[in-house]
């Protein structure tokens, strides 16, 4: 079954705590991009990669770091995570420019 | 700034009833938009979307949306709301020069009555 797979779907951790979110699909997807949802604001870009060693940021990248080693895998790093990082994180994929984005279940992180 | 915004934080709305979702986008230029929907505790999921050509766009579960270019906007619509299309829903528009980024609206929680 085609999917994005995000790793954890919960997670609460405390300030300063280096934390990674997984995220991996099974489409062989070029493109990977990270947002986060909170109440008001809709989704927003922190980072996407458009294929292997390729990232850039989006419209909200301060504090998170990315990576892109592999085709399938685009972890988020949270180095010193801090209360505002609290939210929702989604993982999304794409096949080709103008397609659509499959998204991944979602990440509920809170940072105390 | 290219953008979308979404003036109805809720619509509710009578089972059988047509349903109308606002968009209006703001790019110069011709917009790459689309619907998504988020039900509770899942991901996002493409309904439809809109590049050119018919006005009309069909997509998944019954949905269709109309692009107007003269008002800007992007609405989605139904013609028999079903309670189980009760879910929050999501306008968005791709970057018309970075065709990576993409720009959601605030989301709409739609509440279709028994």
């Amino acid at each position: 079954e085609a999917q994005v797979t995000q790793n954890p779907r919960y997670l609460i951790t405390v300030t300063g705590k280096k934390l990674t979110v997984t995220c991996s699909q099974n489409m062989n997807h070029e493109y990977m991009s990270w947002y986060r949802q909170d109440p008001g604001l809709g989704l927003r870009q922190i980072y996407y990669s458009m294929n292997v060693e390729v990232t850039d940021k989006g419209d909200v990248p301060e504090g998170y770091k990315v990576s892109r080693k592999e085709k399938r895998n685009f972890p988020l790093i949270l180095e010193s995570p801090s209360p505002n990082q609290t939210s929702l994180y989604f993982c999304a994929s794409r096949v080709g420019v103008g397609e659509k984005l499959f998204f991944g279940s979602g990440t509920q992180l809170s940072v105390l | 700034a290219q953008s979308v915004a979404q003036p109805e934080d809720q619509v509710n709305v009578a089972e059988g009833n047509p349903l109308t979702v606002k968009c209006t986008y703001s790019v110069s230029g011709n917009p790459y938009l689309f619907w998504y929907v988020q039900y509770p505790n899942r991901g996002l999921q493409f309904l439809l979307k809109y590049i050119t050509g018919d006005n009309l766009v069909k997509g998944s579960y019954g949905f269709e949306a109309e692009f107007n270019k003269s008002q800007t906007s992007f609405h989605l619509k139904k013609p028999s709301a079903l309670v189980s299309d009760s879910a929050l829903y999501f306008c968005a528009v791709r970057d018309l020069r970075n065709f990576n980024k993409f720009y959601f609206g605030s989301g709409t929680k739609l509440n279709v009555k028994p």
